[in-house]
């Protein structure tokens, strides 16, 4: 059984595009993440949710939009790609906000032509 | 600024020797500490945290030590595999609110020859 799963897995689009990237675990935890990782491997938080309410937004440009349809789900929508946008992008779960244990989704790579 | 240092190069050693990787970090205080593996097209792993009061934390061949004063973590793993190859991420935990929110540092590649 698959605990955090993301659709789809490789995403190819030209700029200016608009994209969504999907997230559901089946772990029942209560807090999701969205991380982007680089070409260099680094690993960056950008959003979390906490029961559908976003607790963490880091300094991410506003084209990126999260929506929590309900705690099982995290979705990830981009509007208007830009070449820097390429990256893996990886979801996350943990079963409370404080919760030691993060677990990843198997990530989506975005390239943007 | 702050920032947070790995082993900057690939780490290379034989099978059945210890591996040790490094993190350093400068200009945070976490409570805690994690470290994840991270295998080539899939996400990052939970391997192991230490908590600031801990000196030290054992799971089978891993061990995590974690200096405070220093600022840095040590990640062992003893009689090392070729399995064992991947990358491996620290992560400081920077629990504020009680929200857990990682930072991480850059990953060690780690390679061990048969």
């Amino acid at each position: 059984d698959t605990a955090v799963s993301q659709t789809p897995k490789y995403l190819v689009t030209q700029m200016g595009n608009d994209k969504s990237i999907k997230c559901e675990q089946n772990l029942g935890h209560d807090t999701m993440y969205w991380y982007k990782q680089d070409s260099k491997k680094f690993l960056k938080i950008m959003f979390s949710y906490n029961n559908k309410e976003l607790i963490i937004n880091e300094t991410v440009p506003n084209r990126f939009s999260p929506k929590s349809p309900d705690k099982a789900h995290l979705n990830l929508h981009i509007n208007s790609l830009e070449l820097g946008d390429s990256a893996v992008y990886f979801c996350a779960s943990s079963q409370t906000r404080g919760s030691d244990t993060q677990y990843f989704g198997p990530g989506t790579r975005l390239t943007v032509l | 600024s702050q920032k947070i240092e790995q082993n900057s190069e690939a780490l290379n050693i034989q099978e059945g020797k210890t591996a040790t990787l490094t993190c350093n970090y400068t200009n945070y205080s976490p409570a805690y500490l994690q470290w994840y593996r991270q295998d080539p097209g899939r996400g990052p792993v939970f391997l192991l945290l230490i908590r600031e009061n801990e000196k030290e934390k054992r799971k089978e061949r891993l061990k995590v030590t974690f200096d405070t004063t220093l600022k840095q973590s040590l990640f062992h793993i003893t009689a090392s595999q070729p399995a064992d190859s991947a990358t491996y991420l620290c992560a400081l935990d920077m629990r504020g609110g009680a929200t857990n929110k990682l930072i991480f540092g850059t990953g060690t590649l780690l390679a061990v020859q048969p």
